[in-house]
Formats: structure tokens, C-alpha cells, sequence
């Protein structure tokens, strides 16, 4: 069975542009939960979507937001990037949501100069 | 609010010792607790977890133990590799609530000397 695959790896990118992160969950995960890690703050919930609703979002700003496909794939978007942002993003698949039996993707690296 | 302290931020034991890692958790709601391993370069690997309905749980050299009075529960690594060595990270859960996230320690980094 594939893990999951988070894309790009790597990104640089300018303050103020946006970006776009996708996730694509094991198969036959419905539940996909989102990460920021950075050496400061360590991991800290985003948001979790099942079914194609997010269930739950944590305490980042409104630039931060997410969506789920049909196919359980998701996206995540930051827009007006600020250096702050730069952090690893983590990407985790259940077959239940609530964070249970969660599976790590290897990340995407964002850099923002 | 919903808090993980993880303990110690560092720990360091020769080959074939004993590792043990402890966690606190704030949020006496918290059912679900599992343990990630992550090597440079690699998201978190789930290595094992455990549910508020059992105080022990182990899977070859990894043990856990929960103690929900306490509220803290610890990782134990016996028999330790070299290739054990990576950052160790706690979490805890109120499982498939409507509030359901999991809530991080701040990571250990384990290194195991040959």
C-alpha cells in the first residue's frame, strides 16, 4: 500500500506570493489532518478535513486555508506569505478522524525569502 | 488550554541501555496517545500508541505506559541501536471527537553511542 504522498517537496517562494501544498492520503483514508513544524514552535494542528468537510482548524490566521477532494486528496494554501511561514508542512492520513492512527507524510520544505 | 510537556529534550545512552521518554498531558479528555519517531529529512513515524483504556501496551523492544490519574504516560525503548537514534515525539488525542487533534510534545532526541 502507498504512504502519503506530499507535493512539492521543496518550495521557495516571496513574501506576499501564495502556494499551494497537496497531500494525497493513503487509499482508503477519508480523514487528512495538516502540520506546521518549525525548530521554535514544533508541530501544531492546521486543520483536519473528513469527507470533504474540515472538522477542525487550529489557531492559525485566516491566510491559512485548506480543502478536500472526492478523492480524499487535499490541498493546503497560505496566500500573502510571510517569512514566519517558513516551516516544514506535514500531512497526515487516517482511516478515522480525530488524529487516531494518523500516518505522516515526508513533508513539504517551505522557504519564504 | 490543551498542553504536552515532554521530557527530556535530550537523552543520550550507549548502545544495548535503556531509553525511557516521559510525557504530561493537560486535557484530562485526552483518550489516545501514540509515539512518532522522526529521522532528518522524514515526516513522523507512528511506532506505537495507546488508548485510555489500557494502562501497557508493547511491540518487541518499544513499550508504553499510561497512567490516566497522572496524567502522563512514557515511552520505554529497551535493548537500544544505534539506528534508534532520531527525535521522539509524544502526542495526545481525544480520539474521533468533534474537537479531535493531536496535541504534540516538543520532541526528544535520542541518540544511541555504538
Amino acid at each position: 500500500k502507498a504512504g502519503v504522498t506530499q507535493t512539492p517537496r521543496y518550495l521557495i517562494k516571496t513574501r506576499g506570493q501564495q502556494v499551494t501544498l497537496s497531500c494525497s492520503p493513503i487509499s482508503g483514508h477519508r480523514s487528512v489532518s495538516w502540520y506546521q513544524q518549525t525548530p521554535g514552535q514544533g508541530l501544531q494542528f492546521l486543520f483536519e478535513y473528513f469527507s470533504e468537510t474540515q472538522r477542525n482548524k487550529g489557531n492559525f490566521p485566516g491566510r491559512f486555508s485548506g480543502r478536500q477532494f472526492s478523492n480524499s486528496r487535499s490541498e493546503m494554501n497560505v496566500s500573502t506569505l510571510e517569512l514566519g511561514d517558513s516551516a516544514l508542512y506535514l500531512c497526515a492520513s487516517s482511516d478515522t478522524p480525530g488524529g487516531t492512527e494518523a500516518f505522516f507524510g515526508q513533508g513539504t520544505r517551505l522557504t519564504v525569502v | 488550554g490543551e498542553n504536552v510537556e515532554q521530557h527530556p529534550s535530550t537523552l543520550s545512552v550507549q548502545e544495548g541501555d535503556s531509553a525511557v521518554i516521559k510525557c504530561t498531558y493537560s486535557d484530562s479528555a485526552s483518550n489516545y496517545f501514540p509515539w512518532y519517531k522522526q529521522e532528518l529529512g522524514k515526516g513522523p513515524q507512528l511506532i506505537i500508541d495507546i488508548r485510555s483504556n489500557v494502562g501497557e501496551k508493547k511491540d518487541q523492544r518499544i513499550a508504553v505506559t499510561l497512567n490516566k490519574t497522572a496524567k502522563h504516560f512514557s515511552l520505554h525503548i529497551t535493548e537500544t541501536q544505534p539506528e534508534d537514534s532520531a527525535v521522539y515525539f509524544c502526542a495526545a488525542s481525544k480520539g474521533s471527537s468533534n474537537t479531535g487533534k493531536l496535541i504534540f510534545g516538543q520532541g526528544t532526541t535520542l541518540q544511541v553511542k555504538p
